[in-house]
């Protein structure tokens, strides 16, 4: 089976640091991805592991331990702008065949 | 580079009807999926084209199909539309293979059944 978990929501503080779990169960691995969607947009790419350990770019920062199927989104210096969905998606063993999570909506309060 | 369109951006049918939508990729990008989004139930896989053949395919009925032509442009339809097919129907490009080959999404089409 193909099973993918984050939660549903979060809210965190303007400035505040958030991270966003992702725990996944697939046949095939072949990367792992997260996009952020604002609102009534198209998801928008903001990272991609495929070896195990954290990826750095800018405030936005992406760990992969493949060993125990997780992943997590972190989030530093948030800004009201952050305010969106997070989608975590795992690429299977071909092509671009994508496995979605369903989502995490991220509040950023003042 | 122009980003990826798609045609119509909304579209209203009646249930038994079909329709078509349309995808033109980023210029260079030979790989398109598409995507179905329902507040329900995510954002689905449905299938994969390259090179104007299907690589993928998700777990969705044969109602819906799909093909891409020689210009990489690709385009969907679903027959025999259900009030469940309500959703946005997203297309994404990028390059063929390998690596942190994102996808870059277009707009998409919002489609409602009735």
């Amino acid at each position: 089976g193909q099973n993918i978990d984050q939660p549903t929501e979060m809210t965190a503080t303007e400035g505040a640091i958030v991270q966003i779990n992702c725990t996944y169960q697939t046949s095939g691995f072949n990367g792992l991805f997260w996009y952020q969607q604002h609102a009534g947009e198209a998801p928008t790419f903001l990272s991609y592991n495929v070896l195990d350990g954290l990826e750095e770019k800018g405030r936005f920062s992406s760990f992969l331990s493949r060993s125990k199927g997780y992943s997590y989104l972190l989030l530093k210096e948030l800004q009201m702008k952050d305010s969106a969905s997070y989608l975590c998606a795992v690429r299977k063993q071909d092509g671009q065949n994508f496995v979605f999570g369903p989502g995490t909506r991220l509040s950023v309060l003042p | 580079k122009a980003g990826v369109t798609q045609t119509p951006r909304y579209l209203i049918k009646t249930r038994g009807q079909q329709v078509t939508l349309s995808c033109s990729p980023i210029s260079g990008h030979r790989s398109v999926s598409w995507y179905q989004q329902t507040p329900g139930q995510g954002l689905q896989f449905l299938f994969e084209y390259f090179s104007e053949t299907q690589r993928n395919k998700g777990n969705f009925p044969g109602r819906f199909s799909g093909r891409q032509f020689s210009n990489s442009r690709s385009e969907m339809n679903v027959s025999t539309l259900e009030l469940g097919d309500s959703a946005l129907y997203l297309c994404a490009s990028s390059l063929p293979r390998g690596g942190s080959n994102e996808q870059f999404f277009g707009p998409g089409t919002r489609l409602t059944v009735l």
